[in-house]
């Protein structure tokens, strides 16, 4: 069983459209980072999230931590092209130890 | 100010040979993390290692993989007798080790066994 599930796995909208990618567990987290993932390139961090509730915004991208910290959502406003990729969440299971990633959303936006 | 950089970028193999998989870390970064992805997946945690220590190798199979990171030079993960099964992209992810959990990746290597 995965620790975290995404959804959807897969998802292709028009260029402009809004969209919102989910990240659900039943266990509770101390932080929570949102990455994106190019082709044939390494995740980059977008964000980390830390207390139950928090907002926080990256230009067109609002992440959310929920109020229990067990699931996060991620969603843009007016998608562009350049936003396509793969979009992983992954939580620390201990202090500086190792990450767990989700499944995965795959985005494709269509000029 | 370089980036975590893996070598080679695309490795081929036949099965039953050997493949060695190299990571640089950023500058000043002492932990390292060993990932695995294949295709149209997430990443799968293989080891976290610090200079001349691996703390974490649970996501690694027990036979031929096998992982340092020496006190001088770059990390490695080499895979022994490899099989078809061993085609996917290994990712290096570095960080300071401080309370900041925020990894960095490199690039990857794409290995393909025939």
């Amino acid at each position: 069983t995965q620790l975290l599930e995404q959804s959807p796995q897969f998802l292709s909208i028009q260029e402009g459209e809004n969209l919102t990618v989910y990240c659900n567990s039943s266990s509770v987290f101390s932080s929570l980072q949102w990455y994106r993932q190019e082709p044939g390139e390494g995740p980059v961090l977008l964000v980390t999230v830390v207390t139950g509730g928090e907002v926080k915004k990256l230009k067109r991208l609002t992440f959310q931590f929920g109020d229990a910290r067990k699931d996060s959502s991620l969603h843009i406003t007016a998608a562009q092209p350049g936003d396509t990729g793969l979009y992983l969440c992954a939580v620390p299971i201990k202090r500086n130890e190792k990450l767990t990633f989700g499944t995965g959303t795959r985005l494709t936006i269509i000029p | 100010n370089a980036g975590v950089m893996q070598n080679p970028r695309h490795l081929v193999r036949r099965r039953g040979q050997e493949a060695r998989l190299r990571c640089s870390p950023m500058k000043g970064h002492s932990h390292v993390y060993w990932y695995r992805q294949l295709p149209e997946e997430g990443l799968k945690f293989m080891v976290y290692l610090q200079k001349e220590n691996i703390i974490d190798e649970s996501g690694m199979p027990k036979e031929r993989f096998s992982a340092e990171f020496p006190k001088e030079g770059p990390s490695i993960l080499r895979i022994q007798q490899v099989v078809r099964g061993d085609s996917a992209a290994y990712f290096c992810a570095s960080s300071p080790g401080t309370r900041d959990e925020k990894l960095f990746f490199g690039s990857g290597t794409q290995l393909s066994v025939l």
